[in-house]
């Protein structure tokens, strides 16, 4: 069964720190990798993807990404959180072409509060 | 340029009530889904359309859950006999090929 999991629920950072948030998931194929950002009361934005290619991603707001195959992960890291960060993150993977790819499987989301 | 709109951003309704929801996806875009995000929790798939293939509705939580997808463009999700348990976020999401989605702000639907 497809599945992406987000282990941390809420994740507690102080400004100027680096920041993960992590993504782990089981996907049939090569997938393909998203984060998405929610801040309150606003839709879902795009951060980044993977598709293929370098393993580490760069995405918007200073926002990076490394697909780990071996361990099936996609971790959102940050070297400096800014308190404008604290939102809710959603890791998204599609499976690879050769499934139906453009069906997305959404973790549960992780809170990220980054504390002045 | 215009994104993913969805109409009315709010809905209060009574229990037994029928509710429709309404997506404008991106022009251009072939796939549209419908995701349900309850309080504080993560997104629920619902529905998937992709240009004229069958829909997938494996997500659909039940028989009063039904969504159409008119001229490869605008999307309906309509709820039949609104129970409590329905009250949530409801997105739209429009996309291509295997590219981000874009997401509309949402419906957020309360039922009395």
């Amino acid at each position: 069964a497809q599945s992406v999991a987000q282990p941390e629920d809420q994740v507690n950072v102080a400004e100027g720190n680096p920041l993960t948030v992590k993504c782990t998931y089981s996907v049939s194929g090569n997938p393909y990798l998203f984060w998405y950002v929610q801040y309150p009361n606003r839709g879902l934005q795009f951060l980044l993807k993977y598709i293929t290619g370098d393993n580490l991603v760069k995405g918007s707001y200073g926002f990076e990404a490394e697909f780990n195959k071996s361990q099936t992960s996609f971790h959102l890291k940050k070297p400096s959180a800014l308190v404008s960060d604290s939102a809710l993150y959603f890791c998204a993977v599609s499976p690879g072409a050769e499934y139906n790819f453009n069906k997305f499987y959404f973790g549960s989301g992780t809170k990220l509060n980054v504390k002045p | 340029g215009a994104g993913v709109s969805q109409s009315p951003s709010n809905k209060v309704t009574e229990k037994g009530k029928d509710v429709e929801l309404r997506c404008d996806p991106i022009s251009g875009h072939t796939a549209l889904y419908w995701y349900r995000q309850s309080l504080g929790q993560g997104l629920e798939f619902l529905i998937y359309f992709q240009g004229n293939s069958a829909p997938d509705k494996s997500g659909l939580p039940s028989d009063r859950f039904s969504a159409e997808r008119t001229g490869g463009s605008v999307s309906t999700l309509t709820i039949q006999r609104t129970q409590q348990e329905d009250s949530a976020v409801y997105l739209c999401a429009s996309g291509s090929s295997y590219n981000e989605q874009f997401f509309g702000p949402g419906t957020r639907l309360t039922v009395l």
